[in-house]
């Protein structure tokens, strides 16, 4: 029973560009939620979602940043036009329906933007 | 909206008890998880108090006092392995769609 996986682990990218960062929640969990995490710091909440649906953005920049959870395949987390403030660790939680109070987290991705 | 409260560093020795406490401002609440993570990992889940009380999981215990606004974690019989960052994390008022961190306590333990 494989873990919620996350890709890539690492991701370099140049001011300007965009990254993608993808969110496979473990299996028979419907809810997805992505975090921010500075160094040193606590995680910041930034959109939780279910199949095809957002249910909760209010976390996430407006501009540059969009989340989905399609009916087929993982979550994608896309930044635009990344910036030297984007570079963070962002994870990726995922919990069952029945107990959304447990959230199981991936490993991770590290946004270096150079 | 919400912010929880936790100390930021902890030191502790080697089979000790260490208690992290967690307080928290909100409108409406649904509960207090906990979780752990060690540098440059992810978080762990550890427990969950949907209720006020004790929950005990192993060597490690759960408080809840929504009167008071408090939560802690109890860590007992402390080993070098247990030194980690450890956040309290609730639910924004409305549910569980947004979920808060706290600020997250640094554990350090020495022999």
């Amino acid at each position: 029973n494989a873990g919620v996986m996350q890709n890539p682990r690492h991701l370099v990218r140049r001011r300007g560009q965009e990254a993608r960062l993808r969110c496979s929640p473990m299996k028979g969990h419907s809810h997805v939620y992505w975090y921010r995490q500075l160094p040193e710091e606590g995680l910041k909440f930034m959109v939780y979602l279910q199949k095809e649906n957002i249910i909760d953005e209010s976390g996430m920049p407006k501009e540059r940043f969009s989340a989905e959870f399609p009916k087929e395949g993982p979550s994608i987390l896309r930044i635009q036009q990344v910036v030297r403030g984007d570079s963070a660790a962002y994870f990726c939680a995922s919990s069952p329906r029945s107990k959304e109070d447990e959230q199981y987290f991936g490993p991770g991705t590290r946004l270096t933007v150079t | 909206g919400q912010s929880l409260e936790q100390p930021s560093e902890v030191t502790a020795v080697e089979g000790a008890i260490v208690q992290i406490n967690c307080t928290y401002q909100t409108s409406g609440f649904y509960g207090l998880s906990w979780y752990q993570q060690h540098d440059g990992g992810a978080p762990t889940f550890l427990s969950y108090n949907g209720l006020d009380g004790l929950e005990e999981t192993g060597r490690f215990s759960s408080f809840l006092s929504r009167s008071d606004s408090y939560g802690y974690l109890l860590l007992q019989e402390l080993q070098m392995k247990d030194s980690a960052s450890y956040f309290c994390a609730g639910p924004d008022s409305g549910g569980y769609q947004k979920v808060t961190f706290g600020t997250g306590t640094k554990l350090q333990v020495i022999p």
